[in-house]
């Protein structure tokens, strides 16, 4: 079975531009969480999403946004890229939330330069 | 709100040698309690969780951890530490936000470094 699939990989932008980063949640699993994992630090909670609908949102400017697709696949924009937005990006994939744990994938490391 | 504290950014442990990686946790209602584990370039893993019933919860590659209410605590042990252990473990904690999400909250992990 396929687990977390998330793209890209890695990634290098310049200030200001714009990002899109695509998650596919593990067959069957209908919530997807994202988080910011800056170097040295824990993951920090962005959204959660359940059956298309935000959840949930963690203390992130209005650059961020993010959609869940009816397929249960996930996207994570940020506009406006600022040096401090430079991190690793994680999907989180479950049946309905992190209660249970979390399936999470390899993630996309984003450098803004 | 909840809050995880992890005491000890890095751990060194020589390899056959007990593993303890200690966290505490502060939440208003009963807690869910996990433990990840993240190699260099990749994901987390989960390790094992606390959710309800036994207070000793035993995970993969030998790892266990006790949920202790009164010193609010979930430390997570290993009896004796092999070089594949060398990874940084996050403890998290999760219990509803408003709205009925579950929001998981991740400590700032320690890096467990085994020296043979």
């Amino acid at each position: 079975d396929a687990g977390v699939t998330q793209s890209p990989t890695h990634l290098i932008k310049t200030r200001g531009q714009h990002v899109t980063l695509r998650c596919s949640p593990i067959s069957g699993h209908k919530s997807v969480s994202w988080y910011q994992q800056v170097l040295g630090q824990g993951p920090q909670f962005i959204f959660q999403y359940y059956e298309k609908e935000e959840r949930g949102r963690g203390n992130f400017p209005d650059r961020f946004s993010a959609r869940q697709f009816p397929n249960y696949s996930s996207e994570l924009n940020v506009n406006a890229l600022l040096l401090g937005d430079s991190a690793l990006y994680l999907c989180a994939s479950s049946l309905s939330g992190g209660n249970y744990g979390y399936t999470f994938g390899s993630g996309t490391r984003l450098t803004v330069v | 709100a909840q809050s995880v504290t992890q005491l000890g950014s890095h751990v060194s442990v020589s390899e056959g040698a007990l593993v303890l990686l200690r966290c505490n946790y502060s939440s208003s209602v009963p807690p869910y309690l996990f433990w990840y584990v993240q190699y260099p370039n990749q994901g987390l893993q989960l390790l094992l969780k606390y959710t309800t019933g036994a207070t000793l919860v035993k995970g993969i590659n030998g790892f266990e951890a006790e949920f202790k209410k009164s010193e609010t605590s979930f430390h997570l042990t290993k009896p004796s530490a092999h070089m594949s252990d060398a990874a940084e473990y996050f403890c998290a904690v999760s219990d509803r936000g408003s709205g009925g999400y579950q929001k998981v909250t991740f400590g700032t992990g320690t890096k467990l470094q085994v020296i043979p």
